[in-house]
């Protein structure tokens, strides 16, 4: 079934820690997007990237890193686990540019 | 810089009541604009969209929402509401230089019997 794949579906994790949630999507889309999803505060982006090779910051990037080595991948990972980092994430991906975001099952991260 | 302000964090509703999901938006370029609906436990999947040409979009499950430029608006509405409705609802803008989704809080939407 075409889509995006993320894994793990949930995670409890030791503060400290370093973490690397998967993202991978065979719709071959060109930009591909990491949200955190908090009780009311929405999604907000954490780090984006427009096509392979490229990535860029979002809302909230600090204690966060992504890699796009290829179109299929998004790796995001958490270097050193904080409490805070409590959420839960969401891949999506988009075709090009201004066009609908696909999404993931997400991951449900808890930092202790 | 775009945002999204979603009026309302909870929408409580009878069944067969209309539903209207409140969304304003702040954009510097035209904008695409987008409805999300989310499930308990899932990821977010598109009800509609906006990119150019008729204002009124129509999406799944009898949604749909009008483009209004002047009030810079984009509310979702539904005649008459149903059980299965009920879940959050997020509306999204992109435009600019990056064209990067930006989300607003979310509207729980809740039908009552």
């Amino acid at each position: 079934i075409a889509g995006i794949t993320q894994a793990p579906t949930s995670q409890i994790l030791a503060a400290g820690r370093r973490m690397t949630l998967r993202c991978t999507q065979d719709m071959r889309h060109n930009a591909m997007y990491w949200y955190r999803q908090d009780l009311g505060l929405g999604l907000r982006l954490i780090h984006y990237s427009n096509t392979a090779g490229t990535t860029g910051k979002g809302e909230v990037p600090d204690g966060y890193s992504v890699s796009r080595a290829n179109t299929d991948d998004f790796p995001l990972t958490l270097a050193s686990a904080v409490p805070s980092q409590t959420s839960v994430y969401f891949c999506a991906s988009s075709r090009e540019r201004g066009t609908e975001a696909f999404f993931g099952q997400g991951t449900r991260l808890t930092v202790v | 810089a775009q945002s999204v302000t979603q009026l309302g964090s909870h929408v409580s509703v009878s069944e067969g009541a209309l539903v209207l999901l409140r969304c304003n938006y702040s954009s510097s370029v035209p904008p695409y604009l987008f409805w999300y609906v989310q499930y308990p436990n899932q990821g977010l999947q598109l009800l509609l969209k906006y990119t150019t040409g008729a204002t009124l979009v129509k999406g799944i499950n009898g949604f749909e929402a009008e483009f209004k430029k002047s009030e810079t608006s984009f509310h979702l509405t539904k005649p008459s509401a149903h059980m299965s409705d009920a879940a959050e609802y997020f509306c999204a803008v992109s435009g600019g230089g990056s064209y990067i989704p930006t989300f607003g809080r979310g509207t729980s939407l809740i039908v009552h019997p």
